[in-house]
């Protein structure tokens, strides 16, 4: 079955607790994102990756990281948590190929709290 | 840059009503469009898609069409049911230089009551 999986999906922490969601995924795709879901905003991108050690910054990347060692995963890293960063957030996967309005394919989503 | 507006909501419905949902973009290029759903705890799922001008876009009796000279893409559905009860998003793609960002809609949450 075609998944991609987030853990963990709910989390409360507090200000300057490095944390780090991971993303996982079985279908063997190419291109990876994060997005982060704020109520009135709909959803922004943080990071993408195009492929295994290519990343780079979307929308609204300040305060985060990423890394794409291997294919199937790609974590998303906050160093410095605070609250503003308190959000619901999705990885995202997609079959590589631009300009094809290929689907993308959501994980459950992570509920982050920083207090 | 892109941008997506769609109606906001909350929209509540009776079942078996007629069911819009606006959506209009602004886009650089040619766009894709997207229709995706969220259920309750859930991620984000495709509902249906248009890659090109006049195409029409259609999954589970739900149906929007690629609109160019209006910059539009409506959500409809004849009849909807409880089940259709969900969070639905609108949303664009012009893929560049390898990235294939998704930009949304605020989302407009759908209330269906029996």
């Amino acid at each position: 079955e075609a998944q991609v999986t987030q853990n963990p999906r709910y989390l409360i922490t507090v200000t300057g607790k490095k944390l780090t969601v991971t993303c996982s995924q079985n279908m063997n795709h190419e291109y990876m994102s994060w997005y982060r879901q704020d109520p009135g905003l709909g959803l922004r991108q943080i990071y993408y990756s195009m492929n295994v050690e290519v990343t780079d910054k979307g929308d609204v990347p300040e305060g985060y990281k990423v890394s794409r060692k291997e294919k199937r995963n790609f974590p998303l890293i906050l160093e410095s948590p605070s609250p503003n960063q308190t959000s619901l957030y999705f990885c995202a996967t997609q079959k590589g190929g631009t300009g094809t309005g290929y689907e993308q394919y959501f994980g459950p989503g992570t509920r982050l709290t920083v207090t | 840059g892109n941008s997506v507006t769609q109606m906001e909501g909350p929209v509540t419905l009776s079942e078996e009503a007629f069911l819009t949902i606006n959506c209009t973009y602004t886009a650089t290029g040619y766009p894709s469009l997207f229709w995706y759903v969220q259920y309750p705890g859930e991620g984000l799922q495709l509902l249906l898609k248009a890659t090109k001008a006049d195409d029409k876009g259609s999954n589970k009796g739900f149906e929007a069409t690629y609109r160019k000279e209006t910059t539009s893409f409506h959500l409809e559905k004849g009849s909807v049911q409880v089940s259709d009860s969900a969070v639905y998003f609108c949303a664009l793609s012009t893929p560049r230089f390898g990235n294939e960002k998704l930009t949304f809609g605020t989302g407009t949450r759908l209330t269906i009551i029996p």
